[in-house]
């Protein structure tokens, strides 16, 4: 148990859709990272929230974007899905400055496009 | 650009075993984390080094600086450590860079 909850678990989406994925993080964390595993691969970096401001981006195109509320909880919206999309997105949670460094996954929200 | 490799791909072990897993970095990473992955999908962190060596229970974590190599170490394998091990490095932030993965499977 993490702290950190991600929503939906699972979801089914056609071609041109337009998803929105929710994490929760660990209670006092400022940060949030999102991250794309398609099957068999490790996670790519998506972009990561620090105080509700976007704090670097990876190599995703604009039509994914993101938010991070007040609460420090996170948003990941992708627009006109492809089927290259399906993939379990995963958030990352943690307070800038820790020492150790830790991170606390969530359990991740698998994306399926049709 | 930061580059992250891990070895083997995939790993059997019989229960009892000790099992190494390999990771090599690039310049530009200053931190490994070692991650543990089950069928699931969800993620757990095990360690965070950038420099030494960590240890909790049967799990220890080493990284040689000047070689640019870290090893994650199971003494004792169990069927419950099968899950797969990834690395992942950062360069002084949390924006992690992943290795492809080590899949474990250790059995009984």
């Amino acid at each position: 148990e993490t702290g950190v909850t991600q929503s939906p678990t699972h979801l089914i989406k056609t071609r041109g859709q337009q998803v929105t994925l929710r994490c929760s993080s660990q209670s006092g964390h400022n940060t949030v990272s999102w991250y794309q595993q398609a099957l068999g691969q490790g996670p790519q970096f998506i972009f990561q929230y620090y105080r509700e401001e976007e704090n670097g981006r990876g190599n995703f195109p604009p039509r994914f974007s993101g938010l991070q509320f007040p609460n420090y909880s996170s948003e990941l919206n992708v627009n006109a899905l492809e089927l290259d999309d399906s993939a379990l997105y995963l958030c990352a949670s943690s307070w800038a400055g820790a020492l150790n460094g830790e991170l606390f996954f969530g359990e991740g929200s698998r994306l399926t496009v049709l | 650009k930061n580059e992250v490799e891990q070895s083997p791909q995939n790993l059997t072990a019989q229960e009892g075993e000790f099992i190494t897993i390999n990771c090599s970095y690039s310049v530009g990473i200053s931190a490994l984390h070692w991650l543990q992955q089950h069928p699931g999908g969800g993620i757990v962190s095990l360690f965070m080094l950038s420099s030494g060596k960590k240890k909790h229970g049967r799990l220890i974590a080493t990284i040689n600086i000047q070689e640019k190599h870290s090893s994650l170490h199971i003494t004792a394998s169990h069927p419950r450590d099968s899950a797969v091990y990834i690395c992942a490095g950062s360069g002084g932030s949390e924006k992690l860079v992943f290795g492809k993965g080590t899949k474990l499977t250790v059995n009984p």
